[in-house]
């Protein structure tokens, strides 16, 4: 069965900090990875998938199939990055059906 | 473009009672998700429909819950009877097809007493 594991629920760091939420998958087969956000207020929506391989709001997530890992990394936080993030997997043999991390909420303080 | 619609937005019922659910995906897209996020948690998901049929349910309470999606457009999902711990938000999500993107809805926060 896959599994997405954030192992923390809460990451709380300063303006201008760097920023690294972690995200372990496991499932056999090659997978879609994703990150989601949700800011306060707002709906849930895509931030960025694995295989896009582009920055944005500066933030960069590679895919270590080694450690089955997809971190999400950012070198400067700033406060509006303030919001939940998921780490979601899609299964790619097919039927692509989605599973959900816990999320990690990041909190960026002045 | 317009986003994922869901109604009711809130909706508090005692346990025993039915609720249902609506969802209107966004135009053209084929895969709908039904999922259930309990306080605390991620988005768990319910169902999978691409057009209308079901590509997964394996995670549906088929005992008390049900969903359907009968032209391949919009969609329902029931509940009945309900129970305590079914309170929470239940979102609805849309994608062009089902590796891609997902766009949600505002979700309906339910509360069973």
């Amino acid at each position: 069965a896959q599994r997405v594991t954030q192992p923390e629920k809460l990451l709380s760091v300063f303006k201008g900090a760097p920023v690294e939420l972690k995200c372990n998958y496991s499932y056999s087969g090659s997978p879609e990875l994703f990150w989601y956000v949700q800011y306060s207020r707002q709906r849930l929506q895509l931030l960025l998938r694995h295989i896009s391989r582009e920055s944005i709001k500066g933030f960069t997530a590679d895919l270590n199939k080694g450690e089955t890992s997809f971190h999400l990394k950012k070198p400067f936080a700033q406060e509006e990055d303030s919001a939940m993030y998921y780490c979601a997997l899609s299964d790619g043999g097919g039927s692509y059906i989605p599973t959900f991390g816990r999320g990690t909420s990041l909190i960026v303080h002045p | 473009e317009a986003g994922v619609a869901q109604s009711p937005r809130y909706k508090i019922i005692e346990k025993r009672q039915s609720v249902a659910f609506w969802c209107n995906p966004i135009s053209g897209h084929a895969t709908l998700y039904w999922y259930q996020q309990i306080l605390g948690q991620g988005p768990k998901l319910l169902i999978q429909f691409q057009n209308n049929g079901v590509v997964d349910d394996s995670q549906l309470p088929k005992d008390r819950f049900s969903a359907e999606r009968l032209k391949g457009v919009d969609s329902t999902l029931k509940i009945q009877p309900a129970k305590l711990e079914d309170s929470a938000v239940y979102l609805c999500a849309s994608s062009f097809f089902a590796a891609d993107t997902q766009y949600f809805g505002p979700g309906t926060r339910l509360t069973v007493l």
